[in-house]
């Protein structure tokens, strides 16, 4: 079984609206943390958001927020005010278990689309 | 703000020979990674290191791949005779807490 879902491989948005880009995991570890990275077209990967498995809150940093939905396994990321610079890859990633060397797993992606 | 620095940032390079990707974590991280990101794919687990030793390595990380820490700021990858499937984007990536994973740039590897 796929450990990260990202059930869309492609999403549109018009400029200034919010954006939700889906993500559910598979674990059955207690504690694992998820994470969302942007990968622009210049390649590289930028860490937007971490969610903790026992975070009482949804983490938000920015226009970017989580929302943290734990019984239904889902972790969707949802961009405010869209802007056109935030048209890129975006990858949802699980660490699991408690070491803070393990690795991260990642989804397939979903491409964003920012339109004016 | 500190970053991952990976050099090079392409390379090119003929089959059967060897490469070292080169990386500069954050400097007072101690988890190392490497990932790769073969074109239009997701982002693969290669390795893992602590403590100046692999703590994880994925199926891919046969016995033609190594890593080294040669000094106290490098984090090398070595591919020892490449293939034309290790073209990819490798990514090296830190981590000093569970709630971070910091990623360089990346180095996109070519085999012709």
């Amino acid at each position: 079984a796929q450990k990260i879902t990202q059930t869309q491989p492609g999403m549109f948005v018009q400029e200034k609206e919010a954006v939700t880009l889906d993500c559910t995991y598979d674990t059955s570890d207690q504690s694992y943390g998820l994470f969302w990275y942007k990968q622009p077209s210049s390649g590289e990967m930028i860490f937007l958001i971490y969610q903790g498995s026992y975070d009482e809150q949804n983490a938000t940093e920015g226009r970017y927020s989580l929302n943290f939905q734990k019984a239904r396994k889902s972790a969707n990321l949802v961009i405010s005010a869209s802007q056109l610079g935030d048209s890129a890859m975006y990858f949802c990633a699980m660490r699991e278990g408690l070491r803070t060397g393990n690795k991260l797993v990642f989804g397939a992606g979903t491409i964003l689309r920012v339109k004016s | 703000e500190p970053e991952v620095t990976q050099t090079p940032s392409h390379q090119v390079t003929q089959m059967g020979q060897e490469v070292i990707l080169r990386c500069v974590p954050i400097s007072n991280h101690l988890y190392f990674y490497w990932y790769r990101q073969i074109l239009g794919q997701k982002v693969e687990f290669l390795v893992s290191f602590y403590n100046n030793e692999i703590s994880e390595k994925s199926e891919i990380f046969d016995d033609q791949f190594s890593v080294e820490r040669p000094d106290g700021s490098n984090f090398t990858l070595k591919i020892r005779s490449t293939k034309l499937e290790d073209s990819a984007m490798y990514f090296c990536a830190s981590t000093l807490t569970r709630r971070e994973a910091f990623f360089g740039q990346g180095t996109r590897l070519t085999v012709v």
